[in-house]
């Protein structure tokens, strides 16, 4: 069974901390990695998308990375801020789907 | 550009009733997804369509039915409701995963059945 893993479930932090967020999975037939981000009571907004060919993607302070062959990406998040609580989830890329982890909840303590 | 538009944003149906959740995009994508979110639980899709006329089922589909009659549109409905059917429901669209193209999720429709 295809699965994805996120660790931790939860994280709280105070404002400045840089953090990673983990996420895992279990098929090689996962092709690219989507880490999308979700405020209460709203929809999915999309961060970065690591492509099969690529190891790493950045956007302003975030970094996600990739490697299939131990089935791990990284969420980094330089200078966190209050503004960037919510819940971050990874999904893997497979034939007709995503795959989704159940998500962090990160809290950033001003 | 509007995206993938869902409505309604809210219902309450009662069980045994039916409806349909709408969804729409605009930009062309050929794939689009209906998934659902279970407090605690990771997205699970429920329906996909690779293109018009063409549709299949995902992980959750019991219960569900949709159709694909243009590219714009991929409706969801829910026939004869049931409390386990409360959720939140999410439409997504995306040009070609399979070309590492990403994907777009609507704002969801929050649904209770009671």
């Amino acid at each position: 069974k295809q699965e994805v893993t996120q660790i931790p479930a939860a994280l709280s932090v105070p404002e400045g901390e840089n953090l990673v967020l983990n996420c895992s999975f279990t098929d090689s037939a996962i092709y690219n990695l989507q880490w999308f981000r979700q405020d209460p009571g709203k929809g999915l907004t999309s961060l970065l998308l690591i492509q099969s060919s690529q190891r790493e993607q950045t956007s302003g302070r975030l970094n996600a990375s990739l490697d299939k062959s131990s089935g791990r990406s990284t969420l980094y998040i330089a200078a966190s801020q209050p503004g960037d609580s919510a819940t971050y989830l990874c999904a893997g890329g497979a034939t007709n789907k995503l795959i989704f982890g159940t998500g962090t909840l990160l809290a950033v303590q001003p | 550009n509007a995206g993938v538009t869902q409505t309604p944003k809210f219902r309450i149906l009662k069980i045994g009733q039916s409806m349909t959740l709408q969804c729409a995009q605009d930009m062309n994508h050929n794939y689009m997804y209906w998934y659902r979110q279970d407090p605690g639980m990771g997205l699970k899709l429920i329906y996909y369509s690779v293109g018009a006329g063409i549709t299949d089922k995902g992980e959750v589909p019991n219960g569900y039915n949709v159709s694909r009659s243009t590219t714009e549109d991929f409706p969801l409905r829910l026939e004869l409701a049931a409390p386990s059917q409360t959720s939140v429901y999410f439409c997504a669209s995306s040009y070609n995963p399979q070309l590492n193209y990403g994907y777009t999720f609507g704002s969801g429709t929050r649904l209770t059945v009671v």
